[in-house]
């Protein structure tokens, strides 16, 4: 039992180019997110998705697409890089979305956009 | 909506040494709050969370936390601190009865020093 994965762990990007951020989930998880976490501001929710085929937009959604093909996973692509997004990205899951339930995180993806 | 006030940035004490982390929140509404650790490296993980019932709530590792209604803080604190305890915590908060997303606050870094 894996939990909530995430590839890669690294990467570094120039200035409009494209990359997709992978996250998987091994726990038959219906509900996912992601979030990006930069020094002093916390974690803050980019996109998430309330089963597979569906996505929502959260507090900061520009720059970014996902999708939610299948159930497991839950990807998060970056069209045309900038600076900005600089950060260290993370996906989480849980099993339901009651106000109660536990989300479980990813590792982190730690993005550089040069 | 709800928010949260981590007023701490970085907490740094000696081990086994007490220490408080301290979260205030703003709602019009009844919350369920939460405290989530993420150690060096790593992604997010639940420490303890408050729903109903006693006001104090505790994890498996010593730490505990007090939802304290009419101050609206949900302080988290542990009487001795571990090297092992050197990790960034959040507090989270999220809107009772029914389904929100969690609103997570700036984090504190809590730093033990031997």
């Amino acid at each position: 039992n894996a939990g909530v994965t995430q590839t890669p762990k690294f990467r570094v990007l120039k200035t409009g180019q494209s990359m997709t951020l992978l996250c998987a989930q091994d726990m038959n998880h219906e509900y996912m997110y992601w979030y990006r976490q930069d020094p002093g501001m916390g974690l803050r929710l980019i996109h998430y998705s309330v089963g597979e085929g569906t996505t929502a937009k959260g507090e900061v959604p520009d720059g970014y697409n996902v999708s939610r093909l299948k159930k497991q996973n839950f990807l998060l692509g970056l069209e045309s890089a900038a600076p900005s997004q600089t950060s260290v990205y993370f996906c989480a899951s849980s099993y339901s979305f009651a106000s109660t339930d536990t989300q479980y995180f990813g590792p982190g993806t730690r993005l550089t956009v040069l | 909506a709800q928010s949260v006030t981590q007023l701490d940035s970085q907490v740094p004490v000696f081990e086994e040494a007490p220490v408080e982390l301290r979260c205030n929140y703003s709602s019009s509404v009844s919350v369920y709050l939460f405290w989530y650790v993420q150690y060096p490296n790593q992604g997010l993980q639940l420490l303890l969370k408050y729903l109903s019932g006693s006001t104090l709530v505790e994890s498996i590792n010593g730490f505990e936390a007090e939802f304290n209604k009419s101050q609206t803080s949900f302080h988290l604190r542990k009487p001795s601190v571990h090297i092992s305890d050197t990790a960034e915590y959040f507090c989270a908060v999220s809107r009772s009865g029914g389904s929100y997303i969690p609103t997570f606050g700036r984090g504190t870094s809590l730093i033990v020093h031997p």
